[in-house]
């Protein structure tokens, strides 16, 4: 079945540091990837999204390459903050009907 | 423009109840995916309702199900309440036709004591 594995945390970084969140995927047919953001006691947020192989999703400095070769989908940063400090998700969606499969989540901490 | 509502924030329940959330969508939104957080873990799909009707499921008992209004409000229902329905309920919309867009409300905290 579909699924979606990633990384497990917590990852503690110093600002500035850069960022790689691993997650990799199995999928029936051709998904569309997601990375959600999650602040805490807030809902989930839209990082960004690839649909197709070899796309790249970017915003906020955050990017990710839908790699079909590795199914793999990594999350990465150059620069973070300690406003970037939550729990992501990566995600992926097989169907028309918005079906989601989500990875166990990685917590990132951002120490000044 | 209101994303999407959840009622209520924060639910107490004993084993053995029944409880019921709620969601409002996303204005032109028509469909509501409901979703299981359990602590530490990532969203688990519970079901989705389009057009007044269940339109897929997860791996979910009977005792989860719910209900789509006229206006795509959506409600969650959980019968037997145990203590491993504690979790966070999020609840998605959406628009078919509008694939892979989605967007969550700030989900429902329900503890069963």
């Amino acid at each position: 079945g579909d699924s979606v594995t990633q990384m497990e945390g917590p990852v503690t970084l110093s600002e500035e540091a850069f960022l790689t969140i691993n997650c990799t995927y199995t999928a029936t047919g051709y998904p569309s990837l997601f990375w959600y953001v999650q602040y805490p006691g807030e809902g989930l947020q839209l990082l960004l999204k690839a649909t197709k192989a070899d796309d790249k999703g970017s915003n906020k400095g955050f990017e990710a390459t839908y790699r079909k070769e590795t199914t793999s989908f990594h999350l990465e940063k150059g620069s973070v903050q300690v406003s970037d400090s939550a729990v992501y998700f990566c995600a992926l969606s097989t169907s028309n009907f918005n079906k989601f499969y989500f990875g166990s989540g990685t917590k990132l901490n951002v120490k000044p | 423009d209101a994303g999407v509502t959840q009622s209520p924030t924060h639910l107490i329940k004993t084993r053995g109840q029944q409880v019921t959330l709620r969601c409002s969508p996303k204005s032109g939104h028509d469909t509501v995916s409901w979703y299981q957080q359990a602590l530490g873990q990532g969203p688990q799909f519970i079901f989705q309702y389009y057009e007044e009707e269940e339109r897929q499921r997860g791996n979910f008992p009977d005792r989860f199900s719910g209900h789509q209004f006229p206006n795509y409000s959506s409600e969650l229902n959980v019968n037997a309440l145990l203590l491993g329905d504690s979790a966070l309920y999020l609840c998605a919309s959406s628009v078919t036709g509008v694939i892979h867009e989605q967007y969550f409300g700030p989900g429902t905290r329900l503890t069963v004591t």
